[in-house]
Order: C-alpha cells, then sequence, then structure tokens
C-alpha cells in the first residue's frame, strides 16, 4: 500500500522569505500523480500544485514550485516570497495513475505541515 | 467558475441517528468522492462513485454507510446510526475526464458533530 509522510507539523516563515515544505512517500508503482493541497481555515481544500511521476521537469505555479526526486521517493514544496495568505495546512497527496473500471484512483494524504506566516 | 457544493455546512447530530450529507459536484464531472478529516488529523479517503456505482471504497466505508446520486446532480453520503467516532469534517470531491492527473474539485466540507 502507498504511503504519504510529512515530517513537519508546523513550520513558520516570515513574510517575503522562502520555505520548503517536506514530503515522502512509498510506493512500488512507476506511474503515479503527485499534489500539494492547500487547507486554509476555512477548511476547503485548493489544488496548489501537481507533479506527474513520469515528468522529469519539476512543476511550477507562480511562488509554488516543488523538487521531486523520484528515485529518493521525495517531493517538496517550496514558496517563494511568502504571503500572509499563505497561512494554512499543506497537504501532499500520492495517486496512483492507474486507472481501471472507471475508477480514478483516491487520493492519499499525508498528515500536514501547519505553515504559519510572520508579518 | 465552476465550484463543489456541500449542505449543510454543520450538521448536528444524536448518536444513533441517521444522517444525509449532500453534494452537488460540478456539473459536466463523472467521478466523484467521499473523503472525511477528523479534527487534527489527516484526510482519509471513503469511497469513489463512478456511472452509478461505488468504484472503490476504504475499510472505513462499512455497512453504515452508502452512498447514492438520487438525480442528475446531487451526490449523498448516508451514515445510517451515527457513532461519536463519525465526528469529523466530510468532503465531497469531483473529476472530469479520465486521466490519474485530473485534478479533483473539493467542496467546502460538512462538519459532523454526533453527540
Amino acid at each position: 500500500a502507498q504511503t504519504v509522510t510529512q515530517s513537519q507539523p508546523e513550520m513558520s516563515v516570515q513574510e517575503a522569505e522562502t520555505v520548503t515544505l517536506s514530503c515522502t512517500y512509498d510506493t512500488s508503482e512507476s506511474d503515479y500523480y503527485l499534489f500539494w493541497y492547500k487547507q486554509p481555515p476555512s477548511r476547503q481544500m485548493i489544488l496548489v500544485i501537481r507533479q506527474e511521476a513520469y515528468k522529469q521537469q519539476n512543476a511550477t505555479e507562480n511562488r509554488f514550485s516543488v523538487n521531486f526526486q523520484k528515485a529518493a521517493k521525495s517531493f517538496s514544496l517550496k514558496i517563494s516570497d511568502s504571503q500572509l495568505g499563505d497561512a494554512a495546512m499543506y497537504f501532499c497527496a500520492y495517486r496512483s495513475g492507474w486507472s481501471y473500471g472507471g475508477s480514478q484512483g483516491n487520493l492519499i494524504f499525508g498528515k500536514g505541515t501547519k505553515l504559519s506566516v510572520k508579518p | 467558475e465552476p465550484e463543489v457544493t456541500q449542505t449543510p455546512s454543520h450538521q448536528v447530530t444524536q448518536m444513533g441517528q441517521e444522517v444525509i450529507l449532500r453534494c452537488v459536484p460540478i456539473s459536466n464531472h463523472l467521478y466523484f468522492y467521499w473523503y472525511r478529516q477528523i479534527l487534527g488529523q489527516k484526510v482519509e479517503f471513503l469511497v469513489s462513485f463512478y456511472n452509478n456505482e461505488i468504484s472503490e471504497k476504504s475499510e472505513i466505508f462499512d455497512d453504515q454507510f452508502s452512498v447514492e446520486r438520487p438525480d442528475g446532480s446531487n451526490f449523498t453520503l448516508k451514515i445510517r446510526s451515527t457513532k461519536l467516532e463519525d465526528s469529523a469534517m466530510y468532503f465531497c470531491a469531483s473529476s472530469g475526464e479520465l486521466a490519474g492527473g485530473n485534478e479533483q474539485f473539493f467542496g467546502p466540507g460538512t462538519r459532523l458533530t454526533v453527540l
């Protein structure tokens, strides 16, 4: 079974600085997808960034980028120029790339990292 | 922009009562999911639904739970006889095309409190 581990329960960053959130995962599959979701106090889950395992290039979305190390099964999220609105819980998630019988495959989440941004 | 909606936002019930949590997925989506998040813990998969039947379910999704798509828009999660440990945030999600990386869009959640 696949597992996702986030070893940092809490992180703090100064506004305008850069922070990196760690995520490791375990799988025997070769085809899969990795995600970072943001959950602000409103509790709604928002997709931040997505990485396909078959792509070597790291995904980037504006101030958010990932460092995907497939061999090490590591998938960290870097937030540059941190803003107060970035304060939230961040969840790393895994999804199998294998689809069968109409199943899209469920997301497997880590326990999350609570990010605080100091003004 | 299309979004997943959920009602109610907060449901309080007595242990042993039945509850129905409602979700309206994005209109052209075909795949539907329920997840739950016990306070302070990680988000856990419950069930996925496609073509009017369950595609996958976790071990959490026992006989107390059922899902239904009663019409073309709603997707419901029923808990027949609630237990204290069912208190959690329940998230509905939907996705569109059959592609592994396709985004699952989450609703705002229903907070279920079982007394």
